[in-house]
C-alpha cells in the first residue's frame, strides 16, 4: 500500500536458513500487526507490536516507530513457514493499513 | 479465545446482483470492526472502519451505496456488495477487535466471483 511499504516482495529460503522481512511506514504509526496468510486465505495473527521486540519460537519482531518501520525475522525456516507474509500498521485514528506482502516459500 | 467466523466462505454472484457477507465475534466485544478487500494481486484496500455508536468511515473509492454495512451490536457486523460487477472480485474479510490498542482478528474471508 502507499503507506506501507514492505519487502521483499518474494523470498525463497532452504530449510534451516533465515532472514528478514521490512515494513517501512511512510506516516507515523502507533502499532503494527504482523499474519501470515495461508493458502486457505486464512490471516493468522503472529505479532502485535505498539513498540520494542517480541519473540515467539523460531520468530521474532521489531517495530521502531521513530524511525518508521518494523521487522520480522525468520530463523530456522521449516516448510510449514511457506505462505505470504503481510504487515499491518495503525495510525492514530484507528486505521490499518497493509503492506502488499511477501511471498516466502521453503524449500528442502 | 477470539475468534471472528466469516461467511459465507465464498459466493458467486452474477454481475448486477447484489451479496451480503456477515461476521460474527465470539470470545469477545467486537466494539470496532473494519472492512477490507484482497484483490487477485494479494494488495488489501480498507473498505470502511465501523465503531459501535459511532459513524461509519469509508475510505475514499468505497462508499456506504455500494458497500452497505451494518454494525448492530458487539458481536456482528455484515457488509453488501451492491451491483457487484468484475471489478468487485477479490475476497473480503472483516477484522475485529475489542479496543484500539489490541490487535484485529480476521474471519476467514469471503471469496467473491462475478460472472
Amino acid at each position: 500500500g502507499d503507506q506501507v511499504e514492505q519487502s521483499p516482495s518474494a523470498l525463497s529460503l532452504h530449510e534451516g536458513t533465515g532472514s528478514a522481512l521490512r515494513c517501512n511506514f511512510t506516516t507515523t504509526m502507533r502499532a503494527v500487526q504482523w499474519f501470515q496468510q495461508n493458502s486457505r486465505g486464512s490471516l493468522i495473527n503472529l505479532f502485535y507490536l505498539a513498540s520494542g521486540t517480541k519473540e515467539n519460537g523460531r520468530l521474532k519482531s521489531t517495530f521502531n516507530s521513530k524511525e518508521s518501520y518494523s521487522t520480522l525475522h525468520i530463523r530456522d525456516a521449516q516448510l510449514e513457514d511457506s505462505g505470504t507474509y503481510f504487515c499491518a500498521a495503525e495510525r492514530a485514528n484507528n486505521r490499518i493499513f497493509f503492506g502488499d506482502g511477501t511471498q516466502l516459500v521453503v524449500k528442502p | 479465545g477470539a475468534l471472528v467466523y466469516q461467511y459465507p466462505r465464498r459466493t458467486i454472484c452474477k454481475s448486477g446482483t447484489s451479496m451480503r457477507m456477515e461476521c460474527q465475534a465470539v470470545g469477545f466485544q467486537a466494539t470496532s470492526v473494519a472492512w477490507y478487500r484482497q484483490s487477485p494481486q494479494k494488495t488489501f484496500e480498507l473498505i470502511a472502519l465501523s465503531t459501535v455508536n459511532s459513524a461509519i468511515k469509508y475510505e475514499q473509492n468505497f462508499t456506504q451505496e455500494k458497500f452497505p454495512i451494518s454494525h448492530p451490536n458487539l458481536s456482528f457486523s455484515s457488509m453488501t456488495v451492491l451491483n457487484a460487477y468484475l471489478e468487485d472480485r477479490g475476497l473480503y474479510l472483516c477484522g475485529a477487535r475489542q479496543v484500539s490498542n489490541e490487535r484485529l482478528f480476521f474471519g476467514h474471508g469471503t471469496k467473491l466471483s462475478v460472472l
